[in-house]
């Protein structure tokens, strides 16, 4: 098993520019969760899903949109970026919370 | 306000000691509590989950404490090894709003 995987692993876009980050997990987990990073700051949701075709925001959703259409895979877009979205990008998959979360390697995103 | 708070200073220690790491909150009543490990460039990696009601939970070296009167975890990891150095993140559970929220870390430094 891969287990959570993200592509690509770091990315320079423009602001204004639009890009999707993906998420793919192999372990038939239903709960998926995107996180941003930022220095001195704790990991915070963006947006969660909870099985296919259900998906919610988290606490930091402006800017951001995602969808899932099967249980595998949770693409994170960003249509319009923002150098405030400058970050570091996690997914995170669990068969439910509050158990424990499977994290990807991360994608490091800059916007100038 | 709501906070959860760890030591943003680096915890220095030698090898063989004892390590303990702490996560205080304010304004939450969380269900449950996680740590997590995270080493520089990767994802958090789980470790340990303790529920409301229990006051320790153990796992080989590491060992966990849940105060619900003192809001406050603390961390342990005996006879610590220099592999033991990473970034130690704990999250707090709250089942009343389905949100898992994350403190910034604190950096473990095990010197040989």
């Amino acid at each position: 098993n891969a287990g959570v995987t993200q592509t690509p692993k770091f990315h320079i876009l423009k602001t204004g520019q639009s890009m999707t980050l993906q998420c793919a997990q192999d372990m038939n987990h239903g709960y998926l969760s995107w996180y941003r990073q930022d220095p001195g700051m704790g990991l915070r949701r963006i947006h969660y899903s909870v099985a296919a075709g259900i998906t919610d925001k988290g606490e930091v959703p402006d800017g951001y949109n995602v969808s899932r259409s099967n249980t595998e895979d949770f693409p994170l877009r960003l249509e319009s970026a923002a150098p405030s979205q400058t970050s570091v990008y996690f997914c995170a998959s669990t068969l439910r919370l509050p158990y424990e979360q499977y994290f990807g390697p991360g994608t490091r995103l800059t916007v100038t | 306000s709501q906070k959860i708070e760890q030591n943003s200073e680096a915890l220095n220690i030698q090898e063989g000691k004892t390590a303990t790491l702490t996560c205080n909150y304010t304004n939450y009543s969380p269900a449950y509590l996680q740590w997590y490990r995270q080493d520089p460039g990767r994802g958090p990696v789980f470790l340990l989950l303790i529920r409301e009601n229990e006051k320790e939970k153990r796992k080989e070296r590491l060992k966990v404490t849940f105060d619900t009167t003192l809001k406050q975890s603390l961390f342990h990891i005996t006879a610590s090894q220099p592999a033991d150095s990473a970034t130690y993140l704990c999250a707090l559970w709250m089942d009343s709003s389905y949100k898992l929220i994350f403190g910034s870390g604190t950096r473990l430094l095990v010197r040989p």
